[in-house]
């Protein structure tokens, strides 16, 4: 089974809108994190915003905030106000159990943003 | 963070032949991960590489194919082994930092023909 699923191969949205990326995880484990990372053309992986399993609240990092469903599973990416410079793809991850295992990885989603 | 130097940055290679891909980390660490990124594809982990012991290989992935050095803290290398065509990918490697984040190096593009 997926352990990170994104159902979103590919968003498009207008200059200074919001957009929500998707995420969904499967995990037993009470202990884990997730993570958004955007990854442009260039291949670099830029890390955007972290959620640990425990946190209360959801994280907010400047214009990327983190809506956390912990019932749900769920730990979707809010882009406000998004910026032509957001083109990118955009890849979930989550670590499971104690902090410095490997990442595993959703399959992405491609965010075009135009004028 | 931690930062990492990764070279090279792109190579194209004839198939039947081998690539050595390095990672220098400014800082000691522990654990470094090494992933494949297929053309259009997301990650996937390869293995793992601790300082002292072998690296762990995840399944579909195999040591003949992908030898990891780990000579110190700060260093290791991926060897892509008899390459072909189906090997063309970004490799990255990773490294955990300050208690929950990962850093990654910027990426090797392999393109081999």
């Amino acid at each position: 089974a997926q352990k990170i699923t994104q159902t979103q191969p590919g968003m498009f949205v207008q200059e200074k809108e919001a957009v929500t990326l998707d995420c969904t995880y499967d995990t037993s484990d009470p202990s884990y994190g997730l993570f958004w990372y955007k990854q442009p053309s260039s291949g670099e992986m830029i890390f955007l915003i972290y959620q640990g399993s425990y946190d209360q609240q959801n994280a907010t990092e400047g214009r990327y905030s983190l809506n956390f469903q912990k019932a749900r599973k769920s730990a979707n990416l809010v882009i406000s106000a998004s910026q032509l410079g957001d083109s990118a793809m955009y890849f979930c991850a989550m670590r499971e159990g104690q902090a410095g295992t490997a990442l595993i990885f959703g399959k992405g989603t491609t965010l075009s943003v135009s004028s | 963070s931690a930062v990492i130097s990764q070279k090279p940055s792109r190579d194209i290679c004839q198939r039947g032949t081998s690539l050595t891909i390095q990672c220098q980390v400014d800082s000691q660490v522990t654990m470094m991960f090494w992933y494949r990124q297929q053309p259009g594809q997301s990650l996937t982990l390869i293995a793992t590489a601790n300082q002292g012991s072998e690296a762990t290989y995840e399944s579909g992935f195999v040591i003949d194919k992908f030898p990891i050095s780990r000579p110190n803290l700060t260093f290791s290398t991926l060897t892509v082994s008899n390459m072909s065509p189906e090997d063309s990918s970004i490799y990255l490697c990773s490294v955990p930092w300050g208690g929950y984040g990962y850093t990654f190096g910027s990426g090797t593009r392999l393109t081999v023909v």
